[in-house]
């Protein structure tokens, strides 16, 4: 299982919107809602930030959201703080009843 | 508080075997599956396997890099999951995280990891 697509790096300026991409096949992204987004800033362990393609656990800023259109899912920040300078990564449950991440971006708030 | 926290990590020569244990607290770990993730120095994430509750056979999955020398088991009356890593390579050096889900929907939270370093 290959791992999903995502862009190495992204920046954005405080106050402004980034979206991350995350693409994968029809065996994966394509054919499941099963996608979710974690954050991991320098040193820490990763944090969920979207499940289920869309859903915000509790506590997660509604400045994040979540959406798949075919085999590609997003994440969109907005209104960007200079807290948010972390790496994310996307994931989907697959077809082989497994599942597989994204290679991670980095966010960089300028 | 909902909290796993993993043990077991530390520096090993190729070829020999570990075992790493996460600790559940603040939840029944029973209602959950159980998934071990690692990731490589300055590398992403890659998701080793996971087990099922008992509800759901209590079986388990794996990636297709890992299955055959990584296995996952439970103990849910101590609250504890383990990964025995068997034949360790020095590619197999990074933190282990281990989390929890509901039908694999989403991995949260996740425990603050536990280096292991394979080294001659």
């Amino acid at each position: 299982q290959s791992a999903l697509t995502q862009p190495p790096s992204v920046s954005g300026s405080p106050g402004q919107s980034v979206t991350i991409s995350c693409t994968g096949t029809s065996s994966d992204v394509g054919s499941y809602n099963r996608v979710s987004w974690y954050q991991q800033p320098p040193g820490t362990a990763p944090k969920l930030m979207i499940y289920e393609v869309s859903n915000r656990p509790s506590g997660v800023p509604d400045r994040f959201s979540g959406s798949k259109s075919g085999n590609t899912a997003s994440l969109t920040i907005s209104g960007l703080q200079a807290e948010d300078e972390a790496d994310y990564y996307c994931s989907s449950y697959t077809s082989s009843i497994t599942v597989v991440f994204g290679g991670g971006t980095k966010l960089t708030v300028l | 508080e909902v909290q796993l926290v993993e043990s077991g990590g530390g520096s090993i020569q190729p070829g020999r075997s570990l075992r790493l244990s996460c600790s559940a607290s603040g939840f029944s770990l029973g209602d959950f599956s159980v998934s071990w993730v690692r990731q490589a120095p300055g590398k992403g994430l890659e998701w080793l396997g996971f087990i099922r509750s008992k509800a759901y056979g209590g079986t388990s999955e794996y990636a297709a890099s890992v299955k055959g020398r990584f296995t996952i088991s439970r103990d849910d009356s101590k609250s504890i999951a383990y990964l025995q890593l068997n034949s360790l390579k020095t590619e197999d050096t990074a933190i282990y995280y281990c989390t929890r889900s509901k039908y694999m929907v989403g991995f949260d939270p996740w425990g603050q990891g536990t280096l292991v370093t394979v080294s001659s």
